[in-house]
């Protein structure tokens, strides 16, 4: 198994432009997640996935749009990239069963600057 | 809602001495708890998890962490501090159980082994 990949590991964007960051699993899981890594401030939750063809907003999913057409991927899309979305982006998957917790295997990050 | 303070941003100890990182949560549900472990420039890996069964829970490399529910805590130790144990912890706290559960991260503690 690859686990959970990601795409590009770095990138540079200018103020305006557009991007998405590909996210793939090979684990068969239901759950996948978009988290971003700022200094000081932990991850926190952009968007989330219980399954193919349903997602939901986290607790900073703000100039992000994701979509999850198979169980595989998960792209994260940045719409007109800002100087605040500078980060680190982490993609994570997990199973997901009633009753059963299940441990997040997460993948190894992508470095986003924008200037 | 939920909630994960990390009482510590930064730990150092020197090589060989007992190692001690600090958590407490808040939690409205019967909480699952982990400890995330992320080296430079690398993904997060799990390294141990409470879902309620015994509250001494043992991870890899050593790491143990005890859930304390008066206290509300979930310190992590390690008997002796390695070099390579050098990393940033997170402690983790779980809303549910099921595929919709979300996890709450804490900001991180920083350890720091010296020789």
């Amino acid at each position: 198994n690859a686990g959970v990949t990601q795409t590009p590991k770095f990138q540079v964007l200018k103020t305006g432009q557009s991007m998405t960051l590909q996210c793939a699993q090979d684990m068969n899981h239901e759950y996948m997640s978009w988290y971003r890594q700022d200094p000081g401030m932990g991850l926190r939750l952009i968007h989330y996935s219980v399954g193919a063809g349903i997602t939901d907003q986290g607790e900073v999913p703000n100039g992000y749009n994701v979509s999850r057409s198979t169980t595989e991927d998960f792209p994260l899309r940045l719409l007109s990239a800002a100087p605040s979305q500078t980060s680190v982006y982490f993609c994570a998957s997990r199973r997901g069963r009633q009753g059963m917790t299940y441990e997040q295997y997460f993948g190894p990050g992508t470095r986003l600057t924008v200037t | 809602a939920q909630s994960v303070t990390q009482l510590d941003s930064h730990v150092s100890v020197s090589e060989g001495t007992p190692v001690l990182l600090r958590c407490n949560y808040s939690s409205s549900y019967s909480p699952s708890l982990f400890w995330y472990v992320q080296h430079p420039n690398k993904g997060l890996q799990l390294l141990l998890k409470y879902t309620s069964a015994a509250t001494l829970v043992k991870g890899i490399n050593g790491f143990e962490a005890e859930f304390k529910k008066s206290e509300t805590s979930f310190h992590l130790t390690k008997p002796s501090a390695h070099m390579s144990d050098a990393a940033e912890y997170f402690c983790v706290v779980s809303d549910g159980t099921g595929t919709a559960s979300k996890l709450t991260f804490g900001t991180g503690t920083r350890l720091q082994v010296t020789l």
